[in-house]
């Protein structure tokens, strides 16, 4: 059972626009900053977004990152075929003194 | 550029102890807080442990505390994970990761290595 909670799965056709969902508590969404990772199959995942709402030099302006009180959202505009990967969100967690990840949602680009 | 290259994984029986390796390059080791996070097969990421830039701070997940211990050389650039009392569910693959920002202790991971597969069975 993941600290964060994200939805397991989400699709969207190509050239739609999908957003995910990263739910916690005030112990971590509620007290730090957010990152996401996207991860394809047999590979390292890598940084998407980071600080809630900040991208990374060479990540695509169609990811975007946002947060309101314990929940945080990543949403991909024009969706593409290569965008078919799993996302996780994480944070600091201020009560365990470590660092929570979600479960993960898999992203299928129809 | 970064790289960063674990090694020390394999299959060990349950009880038993492993060492992994991360071997750090293309920037300065000593300046960055470092983490080891794990993913079993076929599930999500789990953290598991992160040391700061000087060695004077850890932290681990409930998961391996009192088992793992993370450790560095900073004069070999190298980072390390004591694995003691293996047990089953600590099969994974384990991956090192850098912290984004120099000294920082909790921020984001923007770097990572490709991960070391850990098969504990007897």
């Amino acid at each position: 059972q993941s600290v964060l909670t994200q939805p397991p799965s989400a699709s969207g056709a190509p050239g739609q626009r999908v957003t995910m969902s990263c739910s916690g508590t005030t112990s971590n969404i509620g007290s730090n900053t957010v990152n996401w990772y996207q991860q394809f199959p047999g590979t390292a995942p890598k940084l998407l977004i980071y600080s809630d709402n900040q991208r990374p030099s060479g990540v695509p302006d169609r990811f975007s990152g946002s947060k309101s009180g314990t929940s945080a959202s990543l949403a991909i505009s024009g969706l593409q075929s290569e965008d078919d990967a799993n996302y996780y969100c994480a944070a600091w967690d201020d009560s365990l003194n470590a660092v929570v990840f979600g479960g993960g949602t898999k992203l299928t680009v129809l | 550029q970064v790289q960063l290259v674990e090694s020390g994984g394999g299959v060990v029986q349950p009880g038993r102890s492993l060492r992994l390796s991360c071997a750090a390059s293309g920037f300065g080791f000593r300046n960055y807080a470092m983490h080891w996070v794990r993913q079993a097969p076929g599930k999500g990421l789990e953290w598991v442990a992160v040391i700061s830039y000087d060695g004077a701070n850890e932290y681990y997940a409930d998961s391996v505390k009192g088992r793992f211990s993370i450790f560095r050389d900073n004069s070999k650039d190298t980072l390390y994970l004591q694995m003691n009392s293996l047990r089953d569910e600590d099969t994974a693959v384990y991956f090192c990761a850098r912290t984004k920002t120099i000294e920082a202790l909790i921020d984001c991971f923007d770097f990572w290595g490709q991960g070391s597969l850990v098969t504990v069975s007897s």
